[in-house]
């Protein structure tokens, strides 16, 4: 199995722009959670879906990020409009709810950059 | 809510012992988790203590007491490589509290 794949690996854009963020998680799981993490604030999980349903969105930081999940493989982050202080590492991460592991598979993260 | 706390450095040399703590203050949780990162790359899974007790796999294994609010990864036979970030982390069990991952403990391995 290829892993949890993400897309774009670095992100660059200015202040203001539209960013989305791709993820494909490992065939056969079915949650999906995205996480922020900074040195400040350190690993945020920002929303979690289940059988693509959103589960819990607490942490999202506000009406300019959302997330989607349209079916089983594929999930987006997007921010509109993108801010400096939307900079960090946004990992991507499934797991098989209900399975004997309570391992989260990791995505290699997307780098996002907001000048 | 959630709230961990783990110490932000440890260092140690190449073959000894090392003891990760974890203390948190929970309204309620599944188990605890441990996951390694190392600089630049992505946590990946170590362990899962959802009863009190110690678990090992290898050289690392996990203590978890619920009564006492408090866990711990330990290290054996330190390795260059075991040089990474140690994350603890919880799974509650009521909205806005899942998944909340303590803020790192930073690991250095010294020849």
């Amino acid at each position: 199995d290829a892993g949890v794949i993400q897309s774009p690996r670095h992100e660059v854009t200015e202040m203001g722009q539209e960013v989305t963020l791709r993820c494909k998680p490992i065939s056969g799981h079915n949650s999906l959670f995205w996480y922020r993490q900074t040195m400040m604030r350190g690993l945020e999980l920002l929303i979690y879906f289940n059988n693509n349903v959103p589960i819990d969105d607490s942490g999202m930081p506000e009406d300019r990020f959302s997330a989607k999940m349209p079916n089983a493989s594929f999930s987006t982050l997007k921010i509109q409009p993108s801010e400096p202080r939307d900079s960090a590492v946004y990992f991507c991460a499934s797991r098989l709810t209900g399975g004997t592991s309570y391992e989260q598979y990791f995505g290699p993260g997307t780098r996002l950059t907001v000048t | 809510g959630q709230s961990l706390e783990q110490p932000s450095e440890v260092t140690a040399v190449e073959g000894a012992i090392v003891q990760i703590n974890c203390t948190y203050q929970t309204s309620g949780f599944y188990g605890l988790s441990w996951y390694q990162q190392h600089d630049g790359g992505a946590p990946t899974f170590l362990s899962y203590n959802a009863l009190d007790g110690l678990e090992e796999t290898g050289r690392f294994s996990s203590f978890f007491s619920r009564s006492d609010s408090y866990g711990y990864l330990l290290l054996q036979e330190l390795q260059m490589k075991d040089s990474a970030s140690y994350f603890c982390a919880v799974r509650g069990k009521n909205y806005g509290q899942n998944f909340v991952f303590g803020p790192g403990t930073r690991l250095s391995v010294l020849p």
